[in-house]
Order: structure tokens, then C-alpha cells, then sequence
């Protein structure tokens, strides 16, 4: 089975530039998520979508971070302009929500984003 | 919120039994306790997940007291190649849950030598 699928893996930009990160999930997974990591951190939920719905934004910093997931599949999340300190790691999860028990997700290996 | 709480980091040696300890004393009802690993450049993977007493898989086994204020992640026998980040990760993991509550802890650094 293929895992999550994330590209670029590396990105490296100018602050004020804008960037594009896009995720395929594990197919039939109906449930997205994307994370950000900072250096030494743990992962921070941004969004996460049910099928092309966003559920939970509340933490997407709305001025400057966009996100879209269209057909309920692919995703991607932009960042227009980008400052400094965006630069982190960007991760996408995904997971089969089916109402039974409780889920588990499963991450791409991330974006690393350089904002110069 | 539930705020996590790991050791930075641990060390062992191969073949010994790690316990890898998360506090979270503000756990919500309806809360889960996942634990994830991370090498460096990939992202997290699932490692054993459990809401109460105790849990064990073909990797790991996870112990979770009555009052749900901390989990411990026991691996048998580590190798080198369980030099990894592991994290705790507490929210409402089902289905519909308030995602926007999902709190990763800051992990633990496990250093595994021969």
C-alpha cells in the first residue's frame, strides 16, 4: 500500500514569496490532516478535513495560510507571503475515520520549508 | 487543554527494556493516548494507541493507571535501530472527535547504544 505522499520534500524561498505545499493521502482514507514542526518540536495541527470539508481550522493562521482540498483527495496548503518564521517542516496525515473506535493517522515524510 | 509533559531524553543499550514515561493531568474524558515515533526527515508513525489499563502490540506495550493523568510506553528489548524521537500524542481520537485538541508532547529523544 502507498504511504502519504508530500511535495516538494524541501522548498526554499524569499520572505514575502508565496509557497505551495500539496499532499496525496493513502487512498480511500477519508479524513486529512496538516501539521506544522518546528525544530525540536512536536507536530501542530493546522487543519483537518472530512472529505472535502474543513472541520478544524481554528489553529490556520487565516491571514496568511490557506489550505483547499478539492474532490475530497488531494490537498494543498499555501502560505502568501511567507515571513521568517514559517519556516518549519510541513506534515500531512491521513487517516479512515469509519466511526469505529478510535483513529490512527498516518504521515507523509513532511516539506521542509526555508524562508529567507 | 491537555498539555503533555516527556523526558527530553533517554538512553539505553541494545537489548534492555526502555520505559518511556508521558504526564497529562488534564486528559479529557473522551481523550486517547497515541505514542508515535520519528526518525529525522520522516514523518511520525503510529506506534501503539489505548484509552485505559493496558495495551500491547507486536512493538510495544502501553500502560495507562486508572486515573489517566500519565501512560507509559514500554519497549522490550530496544536495538540501535529504535534510536528515534518518540512522542505522546492526547486528544479525542474518534470519530467527529475536536481535533483541534490534539496535543503532541515535545518527545522524547530515545539514544540507543551497542
Amino acid at each position: 500500500e502507498a504511504g502519504v505522499v508530500q511535495s516538494p520534500r524541501y522548498k526554499i524561498i524569499e520572505k514575502k514569496q508565496p509557497v505551495a505545499f500539496w499532499c496525496n493521502p493513502i487512498s480511500g482514507h477519508n479524513t486529512l490532516y496538516w501539521y506544522l514542526q518546528n525544530l525540536g518540536q512536536g507536530p501542530e495541527l493546522l487543519i483537518r478535513y472530512e472529505n472535502e470539508e474543513a472541520v478544524d481550522d481554528s489553529q490556520l493562521p487565516k491571514d496568511r495560510f490557506s489550505a483547499e482540498r478539492l474532490k475530497g483527495v488531494d490537498s494543498t496548503l499555501k502560505i502568501q507571503p511567507a515571513e521568517l518564521g514559517d519556516s518549519a517542516v510541513y506534515l500531512c496525515a491521513s487517516s479512515d475515520r469509519t466511526g469505529v473506535g478510535a483513529d490512527t493517522q498516518y504521515f507523509g515524510p513532511g516539506t521542509r520549508l526555508t524562508v529567507l | 487543554l491537555a498539555k503533555t509533559t516527556q523526558p527530553v531524553s533517554m538512553d539505553s543499550y541494545e537489548g534492555q527494556e526502555v520505559n518511556i514515561t508521558c504526564s497529562h493531568n488534564n486528559i479529557a474524558t473522551n481523550d486517547y493516548i497515541t505514542w508515535y515515533q520519528q526518525f529525522p526527515s520522516q514523518g511520525p508513525r503510529f506506534i501503539i494507541q489505548g484509552y485505559k489499563t493496558k495495551v500491547t502490540n507486536e512493538v510495544a506495550s502501553l500502560f495507562i493507571p486508572a486515573d489517566r493523568k500519565s501512560s507509559t510506553l514500554s519497549l522490550p528489548r530496544v536495538s540501535l535501530s529504535d534510536t528515534a524521537v518518540y512522542y505522546c500524542l492526547v486528544g479525542d481520537m474518534r470519530y467527529g472527535g475536536a481535533t483541534n485538541k490534539l496535543i503532541f508532547g515535545t518527545g522524547t529523544l530515545l539514544a540507543v547504544q551497542p
